[in-house]
């Protein structure tokens, strides 16, 4: 079954640093989203991806964020200068053709997740 | 601002008998209703889904029951199983290609021998 691959799994940072996590989605998926779960909360929108540019994205992706898709398989996030708040389980996902059989949903699928923690 | 609302955090049942998983939503515009399955160190995992034109939709042990009038779904699954064990999530979605999921905050589903 295919699936979607992040790396690194868990990263510890200093406040301040750069991070860069990655996604590896589905091959032949076209939409490409983060979210974030902070520890006991909902998992949250941070923003999507289509066509070589972001579609959407939420209040809470503000100029410390980016992503990129470099090589046409990988799909990066970037926090700039991470701050303590920041720290939370970042998941990737990817979307495609939308099947009848599942009623036409935009059916997300989700990678494992990168822990980060911000020191 | 909750949209998709999840109240009960936890819920406990016997193995073989029937979980019930409720969810509330506040946006009428929504178009989609999905449930994800989510066990420890990996991603939600999609289960069921259910477009707003239907009140049901049924997958072998998982049935989603919709009530847009009461803007309330559930997913009913029986039987249970210890497999089953996981944190359950409510997700809406409107109509576009690339509609982002707005999740609600989880239940824990424990299922006991």
């Amino acid at each position: 079954e295919p699936e979607v691959t992040q790396t690194p799994s868990h990263q510890v940072t200093q406040m301040g640093q750069e991070v860069i996590l990655r996604c590896v989605p589905i091959s032949n998926h076209l939409y490409f989203y983060w979210y974030r779960q902070i520890l006991g909360q909902k998992v949250e929108f941070l923003v999507s991806f289509y066509n070589n540019e972001i579609s959407e994205k939420s209040e809470i992706f503000d100029d410390q964020f980016s992503v990129e898709r470099p090589d046409g398989s990988n799909f990066t996030l970037k926090i700039r200068s991470t701050k303590l708040e920041d720290s939370a389980m970042y998941f990737c996902a990817s979307s495609g053709y939308r099947s009848p059989k599942l009623s036409g949903a935009n059916v997300l699928t989700f990678g494992a997740g990168s822990r980060l923690t911000v020191l | 601002d909750q949209q998709v609302k999840q109240n009960s955090p936890s819920l406990s049942v016997q193995e073989g008998r029937i979980s019930i998983l409720n969810c509330d939503y506040t946006n009428s515009m929504f178009d989609y209703f999905l449930w994800y399955k989510k066990y420890p160190a990996e991603g939600p995992t999609f289960l069921i889904s259910i477009s707003s034109i239907k009140d049901k939709n049924e997958d072998g042990r998982f049935t989603v029951f919709l009530n847009k009038s009461a803007k309330h779904l559930s997913l009913h699954i029986v039987p249970s199983q210890p497999g089953d064990s996981a944190v359950y999530f409510c997700a809406a979605s409107g109509d576009g290609a690339n509609s982002k999921l707005t999740f609600g905050k989880g239940i824990t589903l424990s299922v006991r021998p």
